[in-house]
């Protein structure tokens, strides 16, 4: 059983619509973390969440701590925003992953 | 350096053949974690440093695996007679504290086994 799940595992949109990604961890946990991953490239970290909302420029993640759910949404998307976002749950010495969201944002 | 710095980007090992990957983490950073993603999965959890002790090493899939970081900087995570499952991408990241502060990966070794 995955201790973290993402939804959807794919997710096409044309340019301009506003995009929801989802997660729901089953562990407590001290923070949660939305990364983005290009094809070929690294993990950057776009946000870190423990409560609350954080936005960061196009992009908002919330997370609801008693329900155990997670959302990163991208208003405005770009074909720029193609790429797989990974939900990633901090426990005390490790972390946790989600499988992927892999999206991708057509002119 | 700005970012945590792995190498090789590409390896390609022969089943049998050892080989040893390293991580440059961030400076300064005293947690250091390494990961393992397959091909279209989500990373996994192989081992954490906290500065050069090995706190967890609960991810490591076999005692084939083994990671060090004697300095409390730079670590390696070694693969002793690799075999075809191994091959994925191992990804090393750092942060400043145990918990609380944000994770900063490096772009990862891919790991190819024939």
């Amino acid at each position: 059983k995955n201790e973290v799940e993402q939804s959807p595992q794919n997710l096409t949109a044309q340019e301009g619509e506003f995009i929801t990604i989802n997660c729901s961890y089953s562990v407590g946990i001290s923070a949660l973390h939305w990364l983005q991953q290009h094809p070929g490239g690294g993990i950057v970290s776009l946000f870190m969440l423990s409560s609350g909302k954080k936005k960061h420029g196009r992009l908002i993640a919330t997370i609801n701590i008693q329900e155990k759910h997670s959302s990163l949404h991208i208003t405005a998307s770009h074909p720029r925003d193609s790429a797989v976002y990974i939900c990633a749950v901090r426990l005390n010495s490790d972390m946790r992953f989600g499988a992927g969201t892999r999206l991708t944002v057509k002119p | 350096g700005a970012g945590v710095s792995q190498s090789p980007r590409y390896k390609v090992a022969k089943r049998g053949q050892d080989v040893a990957l390293r991580c440059d983490p961030i400076s300064g950073h005293v947690s250091l974690f390494w990961y393992q993603q397959a091909l279209g999965q989500g990373p996994e959890f192989l081992t954490y440093f906290q500065n050069e002790a090995q706190l967890d090493k609960s991810g490591l899939p076999s005692d084939r695996f083994f990671a060090e970081r004697p300095e409390g900087s730079v670590s390696t995570l070694k693969i002793q007679r690799t075999q075809q499952e191994d091959s994925a991408v191992y990804l090393c990241a750092s942060s400043l504290d145990r918990v609380g502060s944000p994770l900063h990966f490096g772009n990862g070794t891919r790991l190819t086994v024939t």
